[in-house]
This record gives C-alpha cells, structure tokens and sequence, in this order.
C-alpha cells in the first residue's frame, strides 16, 4: 500500500467550478499534514497546513479526518490560474515528509 | 521574502562523474533537506540534517550520495559516479524547527545523465 495515495488525475473543470480532492495516508502514527501546489518543472510550494478542526483560506478549504486516515482539499471558484499539481504530503517524527504522486487539475476557460 | 537558493539550476554529466548540487538554505532555519523528483514521478525524500549530521535518510541515501555543509551558509548534495537514473530534479528544502514545521523548498537543480 502506498503511504500517501491521490487519484492523479487529471480533473478538467470550467473556471468557477468547485473541485475537491481527497488523499488517504496509511501511517497513523503521522503528525503534520500539508497541502503543496507544484507547477510543472517547479518546486513544490506550500499551499495550506491542515488540521483536524479543518481550516480554510479563501477559496481553499482543507480537512483531515485522522480516524480514517483522510485529508481533503477543496477549491471553490475556480481560477484558470489553480491549474497545477496539488500534493497532499504528510509529515512525521523527524519532520520528514511524504509527498503523494499529486492530483493534476486543469482549469479551462 | 526570504528564500532557499540553488544551484546549478540545471546541470549535464557523464554517467560515472561525479556532480556537487549546492543549496542556500534560508538564513535561521536549522533543518535541511534534500528530495529528488523523477520526471513525471513523485517528489521523494533523499536526507535529512540537523546539527551539522544526517538525521534521517531513505533507501535511495546509500553510499554514492553525501552531504555537507562546508561553512555557515551552504548545504551541498554530492553524487559520486552518476547514473543514468540519478536524472531527475533536486530540490533542497530548510525549516525553522521547533514550532515553526513548514519547510520551504528551493526551486530545484535539474540534472541530467547523459
């Protein structure tokens, strides 16, 4: 099984669109959660941390369910500018982090 | 804002020469990575360090990859007699440490194996 699974994709929606993405991670010992956003032959970047009261930033609202074992991204509105990779990566003891494969969205006009 | 700096951004290399990818971390932070990423593959941790010594590596980390960080500032990843499949991308990344856990990542050092 693999630590951090995400459908890869990709999700082609219409600009405005809400889209959600969902990632499961089977170490349940885990501590910190992330949502990075990469654009193609670029470097991950931070979008959000998650916690498990759920958290939101603008259009990005994020979830972790720890019992399941779950982490949600959700975007609302969508913007041609959101279309990236969206890597759900999860953090353990020593700060290291595990990246899922990402979920490639393509927002379109 | 600050930043992690790296370099070279891209770098080709005989399969069997060895190749320094050097990183700036940004300046107060006290934990330093590196992750590679395969094109089209998943961003893969490669090496943690703290306390001027590894704390974590992966399997990937084995005897033809080391670290060092030679002064205050710089964190260099040295790959000894490349490999056709060590082409990928090289990101190094820095946290804060202690409350502070975002890691930030360098915009990568492309390399290739020819």
């Amino acid at each position: 099984r693999k630590e951090v699974e995400q459908d890869p994709g990709p999700f082609n929606v219409p600009e405005g669109a809400t889209v959600a993405f969902n990632c499961t991670y089977s170490n349940s010992a885990s501590q910190s959660f992330f949502w990075y956003r990469q654009d193609c032959r670029k470097e991950p970047k931070l979008l959000m941390s998650v916690y498990s009261s759920g958290n939101e930033d603008g259009r990005f609202t994020a979830q972790l369910n720890r019992a399941s074992q779950y982490i949600s991204l959700l975007i609302r509105d969508s913007k041609l500018s959101d279309s990236a990779t969206y890597l759900c990566v999860v953090g353990a003891a020593g700060n290291m982090l595990t990246f899922g494969g990402g979920t490639r969205l393509m927002v379109k006009p | 804002e600050p930043e992690v700096t790296q370099t070279p951004s891209h770098q080709v290399t005989q399969m069997g020469q060895e190749v320094i990818l050097r990183c700036v971390p940004i300046s107060n932070h006290l934990y330093f990575y590196w992750y590679r990423q395969i094109l089209g593959q998943k961003v893969e941790f490669l090496v943690s360090f703290y306390n001027n010594e590894i704390s974590e590596k992966s399997e990937i980390f084995d005897d033809q990859f080391s670290v060092e960080r030679p002064d205050g500032s710089n964190f260099t990843l040295k790959i000894r007699s490349t490999k056709l499949e060590d082409s990928a991308m090289y990101f190094c990344a820095s946290m804060t440490g202690g409350d502070g856990n975002t890691i930030y990542f360098g915009e990568g050092s492309w390399l290739t194996v020819v």
